[in-house]
């Protein structure tokens, strides 16, 4: 079945790049995303890709997608203690002809950022 | 972007006692909307997909007798936790579909609510 995995914790100094990695297992998924998740809060969306892209750049994000490896990465440039929260990543796929989607989502990456 | 909305953010009940939590989307019609739930340190788990006018689809393993979807209208579905007991005590978090959204199918999600059963 489907599946996303990521790396359950990652701890950067302020000021470095923070790359935050997620694997997936089916192929067939259409978008990929980044949610970030703030302590007690709900997600916000933080960027997306289409399957058939392999970078999006947005600002301080770069998002590179390998679909050979299944591997999705997001990357944080200049990483500021703002930026401290969980980051999850997901995989979406068409329920039916009606455009329904159904999300896949990964455990969750927590970042620390240390000033 | 689009404003969805969850009440309360905050419940503790006796168990035994019946919970609901409604989502509003404030400023769009939202056809489809998710109900998620969330353990410590956990992924969200997927509950129920509710589409508007019609019953939800409940995930495998999800008793639709304990928690009821209701999708009244295009802009608010609720979830009601029947006979609360604590271990379904969980951080609920829905989420809605805007139609303007388009092929992204991005979903905005509400605040979530604090479930504690007593």
């Amino acid at each position: 079945g489907e599946d996303v995995e990521q790396s359950l914790f990652l701890s950067v100094r302020e000021g470095d790049s923070s790359v935050i990695n997620c694997t997936y297992t089916d192929s067939s998924s259409t978008y990929l995303y980044w949610y970030k998740q703030e302590p007690g809060a709900g997600l916000q969306l933080l960027t997306y890709i289409f399957s058939n892209m392999d970078m999006k750049q947005d600002q301080r994000l770069t998002v590179l997608l390998n679909k050979k490896d299944k591997h999705l990465s997001l990357r944080i440039a200049d990483t500021q203690t703002g930026d401290s929260a969980i980051y999850f990543c997901a995989e979406s796929f068409l329920l039916n002809a009606g455009n329904n989607r159904k999300l896949i989502w990964g455990l969750g990456t927590s970042l620390a950022v240390n000033p | 972007g689009a404003v969805v909305s969850q009440h309360p953010s905050w419940v503790i009940c006796k168990s035994g006692t019946s919970v609901k939590i409604e989502c509003r989307s404030l400023d769009f019609q939202a056809t489809t909307m998710f109900w998620y739930r969330q353990f410590p340190k956990q992924s969200l788990m997927l509950m129920a997909t509710s589409n508007e006018g019609s019953k939800a689809t409940y995930e495998q393993g999800v008793e639709k007798d304990k928690f009821l979807i209701n999708h009244a209208s295009l802009t608010l579905s609720t979830l009601t936790v029947t006979s609360a007991h604590p271990e379904d005590s969980s951080f609920y978090i829905c989420s809605a579909r805007s139609s303007g959204s388009g092929n992204t199918g991005e979903l905005f999600f509400g605040e979530g609510s604090r479930l504690t059963v007593l």
